[in-house]
């Protein structure tokens, strides 16, 4: 089946930096990134959607200056957390639209982020 | 946009018992409601869905209903196990569109 590698698993950065999160469609292409935020015991919240070759639209109240989203081929985007802060720390997971019309989504793995 | 309630936010069964969950949704457009499993820490996984030409779904113990007047859809799990603990959420979309409204959530614990 579609497979979505998400990496890295988990990561703990400093306040100000700024942390990459791939996500790689492994057998097939993904046209259409869709990437999730999670926060404990809550829901998955769509932060902004991705397609090959053009700009994120973002979800309101998402900046987009903070979450940099580059899909700049059909088996890689990426999400890019700004100047981290602590209230930036949240599980980060993508999701992949498999072919026309589609039964669900694949997920990636999801990225747990700390930020200290 | 698409609203999407989901209830209970948790639920504790006995082992063997059944489990439902509810949700309801607001944009008649949807015509897709996926269920997905998430343990803690993982990935959500597709578990059963349903499209809105259809009543009914059954996969084994998992089945799920659509009243697309009513604008509601349930999760059934029967002969529940301790594996099934876990959280799910709903979702709804239409089938065409990108992006999917999820539930808020259900806990659901299967006590031994």
């Amino acid at each position: 089946g579609a497979v979505v590698s998400q990496h890295p698993s988990w990561v703990i950065c400093k306040s100000g930096t700024s942390v990459k999160i791939e996500c790689r469609s492994l057998d097939f292409q993904a046209t259409t990134m869709f990437w999730y935020r999670q926060f404990p015991k809550q829901s998955l919240m769509l932060m902004a959607t991705s397609n090959e070759g053009s700009k994120a639209t973002y979800e309101q109240g998402v900046e987009k200056d903070k979450f940099l989203i580059n899909h700049a081929s059909l088996t890689l985007s990426t999400l890019t957390v700004t100047s981290a802060h602590p209230e930036d720390s949240s599980f980060y997971i993508c999701s992949a639209r498999v072919g026309q019309g589609g039964y669900g989504y694949t997920f990636g793995s999801g990225t747990r982020l700390t930020v200290v | 946009g698409e609203n999407v309630e989901q209830h209970p936010s948790t639920l504790s069964v006995q082992e063997g018992d059944s489990a439902v969950i509810k949700c309801t949704y607001s944009d008649s457009a949807s015509n897709y409601f996926p269920w997905y499993k998430q343990e803690l820490g993982k990935r959500p996984q597709l578990i059963i869905d349903i499209r809105s030409n259809v009543g009914e779904k059954k996969d084994q113990r998992i089945a799920v209903t659509l009243n697309k007047t009513a604008k509601h859809f349930s999760l059934h799990i029967t002969e529940t196990q301790p594996e099934d603990s876990a959280v799910y959420f709903c979702a709804a979309r239409g089938w065409d569109a990108g992006k999917s409204t999820f539930g808020d959530g259900t806990t659901l614990t299967v006590k031994p």
